[in-house]
């Protein structure tokens, strides 16, 4: 079945420094990639998806790109802040033969914490 | 603006009694699911509603109903709680299966003691 396996937490690092956060998928199909975010105290939101292989997905200077011949999704920064500390998760979406169930599968989440 | 609602934000309750989680989307989504957050886990899928009368099984659904009677909603009901149901619990809209993107509730802790 498909799954989504990241690097375990947590990661601490110190502001400024570069992060990467691994992420890689077994999936059949062509699923979509996510990276969600999960601030203390709230719901995840949505940070960067692809959609395609060699996509590569970037918001508030995060980066992943799609890579189907290492079925990986690794995230990217390359300065982090004391803001960035959260959880982070991958996902990837369920697609059967007839097209998309609309359904997320997410890895078990990544803390970062982020030291001034 | 849109949005997706939950309540309550926190729940004590005991074992065996029945217990309901609402959760309320006025993006006027057809997609809407329920997950649980444990630690080492990451998100599980409870259930899941592709329109109004419909509704499917997760992988974690055993113990849990849901009901859709209309576009917003889709309540969460906890049969006869357990222990093993304390959680953070998270509901989330999406426009339809073409579009895959998820849009969060901010939770409902869930004790059961």
């Amino acid at each position: 079945g498909n799954s989504v396996t990241q690097m375990e937490g947590p990661v601490t690092l110190s502001e400024e420094a570069f992060l990467t956060i691994n992420c890689t998928y077994t999936a059949t199909g062509y699923p979509s990639l996510f990276w969600y975010v999960q601030y203390p105290g709230e719901g995840l939101q949505l940070l960067l998806k692809a959609t395609k292989a060699d996509d590569k997905g970037s918001n508030k200077g995060f980066e992943a790109t799609y890579r189907k011949e290492t079925t990986s999704f690794h995230l990217e920064k390359g300065s982090v802040q004391v803001s960035d500390s959260a959880v982070y998760f991958c996902a990837l979406s369920e697609a059967v033969s007839t097209g998309n169930t609309g359904k997320l599968i997410f890895g078990q989440g990544t803390t970062l914490q982020v030291k001034p | 603006d849109a949005e997706i609602t939950q309540s309550p934000r926190h729940k004590i309750t005991e074992t065996g009694r029945q217990v309901t989680l609402a959760c309320h989307q006025t993006w006027n989504h057809n997609n809407m699911f329920w997950y649980r957050q444990d630690l080492g886990h990451g998100l599980r899928l409870i259930h899941y509603s592709y329109g109004v009368q419909d509704t499917n099984k997760g992988e974690v659904s055993d113990g849990y109903s849901v009901s859709r009677s209309n576009t917003e909603d889709l309540p969460l009901t906890l049969e006869s709680a357990a222990s093993s149901q304390t959680s953070v619990y998270f509901c989330a809209s999406s426009e339809s299966q073409d579009t895959d993107t998820q849009y969060f509730g901010p939770g409902t802790r869930l004790t059961v003691l």
